[in-house]
């Protein structure tokens, strides 16, 4: 079945470090996309990307990084700069730009500082 | 402004009863509403994406309405089931703009 794997479910965070969530999809998506939720807000947009090689910020980009060197891959990487990074995170994909698609989403990773 | 508001933030519905929620959202520059259904421990998924004035869409028991020059849709569920409990997110883009602007969503519960 085609869709978008997250891993790992559930990540621990030691101050200071650095850790890298993973988004896969087999949907031969183009457009692919980090979310941040917090309770009782809306999911924020960290970054995405519309075609490999290329990605830009979204609305809260401070203390991320990303990489789409593959179509299917966008891995994202959590900085020690990041100052508040204990949320839940989902990654979803649409096939093309122009949003009138739904989005696939993955199941999310849930990070938590230690 | 461009903040996306559900209302209710929760609501608890007895199985059976119909109910409806709302999401409201700046009417300008207008190019798409969506909605999600996340049930706890999955991932959100599309229910509609609607994108003219008048727009209704159904699916099942969900339907939707859309009326983007006062900036507000409905989305109806008839007769509530138990599997019907998820938190329902609608979602706008900007113009043409593929960026999601998000509301924080409506938690149903339904009352069996």
């Amino acid at each position: 079945d085609g869709g978008i794997t997250q891993s790992p479910k559930y990540l621990f965070r030691k101050e200071g470090q650095n850790v890298t969530l993973s988004c896969e999809q087999n949907l031969n998506h183009d457009a692919m996309y980090w979310y941040r939720q917090d309770p009782g807000q809306g999911l924020r947009l960290i970054y995405y990307s519309q075609i490999v090689n290329d990605f830009q910020k979204g609305d809260i980009a401070e203390g991320y990084s990303v990489s789409r060197e593959k179509k299917e891959s966008f891995p994202l990487t959590v900085t020690s700069a990041q100052k508040n990074p204990t949320a839940f995170y989902l990654c979803a994909s649409i096939p093309g730009t122009g949003n009138v698609y739904g989005y696939t989403f993955g199941s999310g990773t849930r990070l938590t500082v230690v | 402004i461009l903040n996306v508001e559900q209302s209710p933030q929760s609501l608890h519905v007895q199985e059976g009863d119909s109910t409806n929620f709302t999401c409201s959202f700046p009417s300008s520059n207008f190019y798409a509403l969506h909605w999600y259904r996340w049930e706890t421990a999955k991932s959100p998924k599309a229910l509609f994406v609607m994108t003219l004035n008048g727009d209704e869409k159904k699916k099942g028991r969900i339907s939707a309405t859309l009326n983007t020059k006062e900036g507000y849709s409905y989305l109806y569920i008839k007769g509530s089931q138990p599997e019907d409990s998820a938190t329902y997110l609608c979602a706008r883009t900007l113009g043409s703009n593929y960026q999601l602007i998000w509301g924080a969503g409506t938690k149903l519960i339904i009352k069996p």
